[in-house]
């Protein structure tokens, strides 16, 4: 079962525009949600993190937004750049101590 | 400050071998994950120590082990290996937990023949 989704496997934006990039959950009991971005041939690294306790947390070009009713959060980048192309992961855990659990990834191009 | 550093990168093994996988952490970090991640599955967590403690364990069977050294550094070790057990493997450090920024390594890419 798999407890965090991304349904789309891959994701082509242009350079500058905004890249949404989309994950739902089941378990109601996850309260730390985090996206990590990984390069071919390097493990990932960790870009931002949001608390259930908020909707929103920004970064500079990124921004996570949590829905908590809807089991949803997505990840914008903006303006998109092409270094940003890589594949990111969200991941989410219900406490402290208690393992991440990862989704499948998002393949993001950034085509000039 | 240096970072997650696993050994070796890439390896090669036969059906029915074992492997041992080695991972040293970021200076000063005690807690110690390890994921495998496969095409069209993610990542998927195995286990993670903390303080030499196996503290949570993934949905994986017992011919996958690990520990943890005084040192903080951590071993995986695969028994009976199995062609599904090709994927590349990765080690993540944080300070105190799965909670913390966890950081990984390059990961190392096993090869089941």
């Amino acid at each position: 079962d798999q407890q965090v989704k991304q349904n789309s496997p891959s994701l082509s934006v242009q350079e500058g525009r905004i890249s949404i990039l989309n994950c739902d959950y089941t378990n109601s009991m996850f309260d730390y949600f985090l996206w990590y971005k990984k390069y071919p041939a390097e493990g990932p690294t960790f870009l931002i993190s949001i608390s259930s306790i908020k909707d929103k947390n920004e970064d500079g070009r990124f921004t996570v937004f949590l829905n908590k009713s809807a089991k949803h959060l997505s990840l914008h980048i903006v303006p998109s750049q092409p270094g940003d192309s890589a594949v990111y992961f969200c991941a989410a855990s219900a406490g402290n101590t208690d393992k991440l659990i990862f989704g499948t990834g998002t393949r993001l191009q950034v085509f000039p | 400050k240096a970072g997650v550093t696993q050994t070796p990168r890439y390896l090669i093994k036969t059906r029915g071998q074992q492997v041992t996988l080695s991972c040293s952490p970021i200076s000063g970090h005690r807690s110690v994950s390890w994921y495998q991640q496969t095409p069209g599955q993610g990542l998927q967590f195995l286990f993670e120590y903390f303080s030499e403690t196996q503290r949570n364990k993934g949905n994986f069977p017992g011919r996958f082990s690990g520990r943890q050294f005084s040192n903080s550094r951590s071993e995986m070790n695969v028994s009976t290996l199995e062609l599904g057990d090709s994927a590349l493997y990765l080690c993540a450090s944080s300070v105190q937990g799965l909670y913390n920024e966890q950081f990984f390594g390059p990961g190392t890419r096993l090869t089941v023949l």
